[in-house]
């Protein structure tokens, strides 16, 4: 089955800059890969996915790019702010309706003012 | 986009009782709903896979027994944890797939439980 690493666990940096957090996984047959950020207590929230006929895609502040070769992908956020604080995970799966995701053991980001 | 809902958001329960969750999708039919599981501080672990109108397929070291999974409609999905344990305790959260092909999957809210 898929297993997807992601590394750091924890991540601090300040303000304005700009954070790198890295997924490796497994299978090579999973083409849809989501980045979720979670609150404490709230749900993962979506904040950008790719699909392996792409690359790269950017929306705003936060980019994903994607190696499918190397089997890994990438979320960059810019221009950090205190609000990005939280827990982002990142996730693999096959592009099927009823495939489950496999989750990284999540990134700690702290945004020092 | 589509919308999720979990009932209860917070339960506390003693040790032996048996508890319910509800998961529904409100706006959109759900051919299938996950069920996760976390613990403080660590990552999303997949329980089950439900899928409207057959029997779960439960996770390797998931006991079927325990925490039984019904998916009578295509927007009901329920989880219910029998004879719960201080174990149990943890965060249960929902996802649901819709129709499109795509899976992008829409998480509920959660249940924080709590057996004393």
């Amino acid at each position: 089955g898929e297993n997807v690493e992601q590394h750091p666990s924890t991540l601090s940096v300040q303000e304005g800059d700009s954070a790198v957090i890295k997924c490796t996984y497994s299978d090579s047959a999973s083409n849809y890969f989501p980045w979720y950020k979670q609150e404490l207590g709230k749900r993962p929230q979506l904040i950008i996915d790719i699909r392996s006929n792409v690359g790269e895609k950017k929306d705003q502040r936060i980019a994903v790019t994607l190696n499918k070769t190397a089997k890994h992908f990438s979320l960059h956020i810019t221009e950090t702010q205190p609000e990005d604080s939280a827990v982002y995970f990142c996730a693999a799966s096959r592009n099927s309706g009823n495939t489950p995701l496999v989750f990284g053991k999540g990134t700690r980001l702290s945004v020092i003012a | 986009g589509a919308v999720v809902s979990q009932h209860p958001s917070r339960v506390i329960c003693k040790s032996g009782t048996s508890v319910k969750i509800e998961c529904r999708s409100l706006d959109f039919q759900a051919t299938t709903m996950f069920w996760y599981r976390q613990f403080p501080k660590k990552s999303l672990m997949l329980m089950a896979t439900s899928n409207e109108g057959s029997k779960a397929t439960y996770e390797q070291g998931v006991e079927k027994d325990k925490f039984l999974i019904n998916h009578a409609s295509l927007t009901l999905s329920t989880l219910t944890v029998t004879s719960a344990h201080p174990e149990d305790s943890s965060f249960y959260i929902c996802s649901a797939s819709g129709t499109s092909g795509y899976n992008e999957q829409f998480f509920g809210p959660g249940t924080r439980l709590t057996v004393l």
